[in-house]
């Protein structure tokens, strides 16, 4: 079994302010664990992923997030945040298995402020 | 360019009606994945297929059906049993091997007149 976590539905930062969502995770597997961004009426993009190799991951757009084992975490950062970034976040893990499917977390929206 | 299309963007649905969302991808993967979006609720999965002519149900199949006929194809149809259907539709797909993101569509909104 596994799940996910998002530990704030809504984030708002000033831009050039950085960024943090938070994201924990379990899984009976070793797991790789992604990030996605959805801008409004549109699908899901991929920001980076964690698939067992470096810990700390660095994505699209300036994103990273550090995969912590220890604290079963994958929290997503970027250093300065711009007003393009406001969109809804999603971390999602696979747990591997046949069936190769994603759970979703339910969502972190990230407002930008001018 | 490689990618996955979903027609039409807006769909409006009568009482009573069946309607088929179309789904086509051209990156060659062997899954394929139907999911559901509510407002505050994350994605849901309705259906999956790994492989053509093979499907199988997810979270939320009750009111759905699917059909996988080709690779590059997996269809979408929302019955009339399915007393909720407004919602936000989300096709993706994803290659053979294990551990790869899923790759979406930019998704079809589905309301009841």
């Amino acid at each position: 079994a596994q799940s996910v976590t998002q530990l704030d539905s809504h984030v708002s930062v000033s831009e050039g302010t950085p960024v943090l969502l938070r994201c924990n995770y379990s899984s009976s597997y070793s797991p790789s664990l992604f990030w996605y961004v959805q801008h409004p009426n549109k699908g899901l993009q991929l920001l980076l992923k964690y698939t067992s190799a470096a810990t700390l991951v660095k994505g699209i757009n300036g994103f990273e997030a550090e995969f912590k084992k220890s604290e079963t975490s994958f929290h997503l950062t970027k250093p300065s945040a711009h007003m393009s970034d406001a969109a809804e976040y999603f971390c999602v893990v696979s747990g591997g298995g046949a069936a190769r499917q994603l759970t979703f977390g339910s969502g972190t929206q990230l407002t930008v402020l001018p | 360019d490689g990618g996955i299309t979903q027609s039409p963007k807006y769909l409006f649905r009568k009482e009573g009606q069946n309607v088929t969302l179309s789904c086509e991808q051209n990156l060659n993967h062997d899954a394929m994945y139907w999911y559901r979006q509510d407002p505050g609720q994350g994605l849901r999965l309705i259906y999956y297929s790994q492989i053509v002519n093979d499907f199988q149900k997810g979270d939320i199949a009750e009111g759905y059906s699917v059909s996988r006929e080709k690779k590059e194809s997996f269809p979408l149809t929302v019955t009339s049993a399915q007393k909720n259907p407004t919602a936000f539709y989300l096709c993706a797909s994803q290659p053979g091997q294990g551990g790869q993101p899923q790759h979406f569509g930019d998704g079809t909104r589905l309301s009841i007149l």
